[in-house]
């Protein structure tokens, strides 16, 4: 079973440019999470989607950015304008929609992160 | 607010020897708490996960243990091996009216394990 996947793995930008990043969930998951983390901090939330429909866009910042999951399938997050504190690590994670932990829900897989870096 | 504190923020300990992380939470209505390991440039991999009835679960050499009353968990790691060396995050969950979950992440702990 193929994991999820995030896309670029690396980014370097200036600030005011845009960056999407990309995220692939692992096939069936209905749940699609988008987090980011900020050196030397948490892991924080940004947003959480199930299939194509935004259950809670609580944790964005600000309306630079920008998330999307058309289709249901897999998701993006653009950035746009880009600041310097925007650098970081993005990570995705996706889980499958249970009836409770037993079911596996809310046990999430994780990409490997995509690392934003604004100069 | 909700929040997880983690301790220490990092540990070193020697190939073969025990250790034990601390998490303590202040989440409502708690829902589930999980330990998850993240090693250099990858992802958080989930190692345990416990909810309100379980006090404690084990995953091989690492077993967590949970006190729904102090609102604490620990992650005891036996017999480490140097490929333990990672990033150990404590992330607790509310619960949300629809069944959705809201996981708030500890900072993590960084365990380094020498030779």
């Amino acid at each position: 079973e193929a994991g999820v996947t995030q896309f670029p793995s690396h980014s370097v930008i200036e600030k005011g440019q845009t960056v999407t990043l990309r995220c692939d969930p692992i096939s069936g998951h209905d749940n699609l999470y988008w987090y980011r983390r900020v050196m030397g901090k948490e892991i924080k939330f940004l947003l959480h989607f199930v299939k194509e429909s935004k259950q809670d866009e609580s944790g964005m910042p600000n309306n630079r950015f920008l998330a999307e999951r058309t289709g249901g399938t897999y998701s993006t997050l653009k950035v746009q304008p880009a600041e310097l504190e925007d650098s970081g690590v993005y990570f995705c994670a996706s889980s499958p929609v249970g009836q409770g932990i037993s079911a596996g829900a809310n046990v999430l897989t994780f990409g490997a992160g995509s690392r934003l870096t604004v100069l | 607010k909700n929040q997880v504190e983690q301790s220490p923020q990092s540990l070193i300990i020697l190939e073969g020897k025990n250790c034990t992380l601390q998490c303590n939470y202040t989440v409502s209505p708690f829902s589930n708490l999980r330990w998850y390991k993240q090693d250099t440039g990858r992802g958080p991999v989930s190692l345990t996960i416990m909810t309100f009835s379980e006090n404690t679960k084990s995953n091989g050499r690492y077993t967590a243990t949970l006190d729904a009353d102090t609102k604490q968990s620990s992650l005891h790691i036996t017999a480490s091996q140097l490929s333990d060396s990672a990033s150990y995050i404590c992330v607790v969950s509310a619960s949300h009216a629809g069944g959705s979950y809201i996981p708030t992440f500890g900072r993590g702990t960084s365990l380094i394990v020498h030779p």
